[in-house]
């Protein structure tokens, strides 16, 4: 079976540009998760969407970030406009329900 | 604020002896917990669970134990192999919000 997805692996951009990352879930799963994971702050829980709807996105720093879910296999993240402190690996997790979060492979982001 | 901590932050063990990784929580609404272990590179990975009407489970080489009295959590992995070095990760949740420990570095000697 196919886990989480997320692409791309690695993204490096420019401060000021736009990032968009992208996550399908596990097929049947009706809820995903948005983290930030960095050395400092650890694993941080940024938005949940449960049947494609926003649930809580008060982990979402910040109005350049923004999170949609158009369907039950396709997430995005972005970023508009990055900046450096914005560098992290994203992880885009899924659950059935409240159960067990399955974590993607994340995306490493780099913003310069 | 309540979370989830662990107690050690590294944990250096010899191919093939025991492993003992603890954490400690505090929020007794906390119904649910998980271990995860991450590899460099890669993503937390689903290793067991237990609800708090456990005291224990066990899995392929791995032991979930959970003390309610004491708030405390400990993953037991036997035999420990060199595929077996990782980060560590206990997690909490009472709904679907999971709160993570800081991790425990697992490094295992050959």
């Amino acid at each position: 079976d196919a886990g989480v997805i997320q692409s791309p692996r690695h993204e490096v951009t420019e401060m000021g540009q736009e990032v968009t990352l992208r996550c399908k879930p596990i097929s049947g799963h009706n809820s995903l998760f948005w983290y930030r994971q960095t050395m400092m702050r650890g694993l941080e829980l940024l938005i949940y969407f449960n049947n494609n709807v926003p649930i809580d996105d008060s982990g979402m720093p910040e109005d350049r970030f923004s999170a949609k879910m158009p369907n039950a296999s396709f997430s995005t993240l972005k970023i508009q406009p990055s900046e450096p402190r914005d560098s992290a690996v994203y992880f885009c997790a899924s659950s059935l329900q409240a159960d067990t979060q399955y974590f993607g492979p994340g995306t490493r982001l780099t913003v310069l | 604020g309540e979370s989830v901590g662990l107690h050690l932050p590294t944990l250096s063990v010899q191919e093939g002896d025991n492993s003992i990784i603890n954490c400690a929580y505090s929020n007794s609404a906390s119904d649910y917990f998980i271990w995860y272990k991450q590899e460099s590179g890669k993503g937390p990975q689903f290793i067991i669970d237990i609800r708090s009407n456990m005291d224990k489970r066990q899995g392929q080489r791995v032991t979930v134990l959970l003390n309610k009295t004491v708030k405390h959590l400990s993953l037991q992995i036997a035999a420990t192999q060199p595929g077996d070095s990782a980060v560590y990760f206990c997690a909490e949740t009472a709904d679907y919000k999971l709160s993570f420990g800081a991790g425990t570095t697992v490094t295992v000697r050959a």
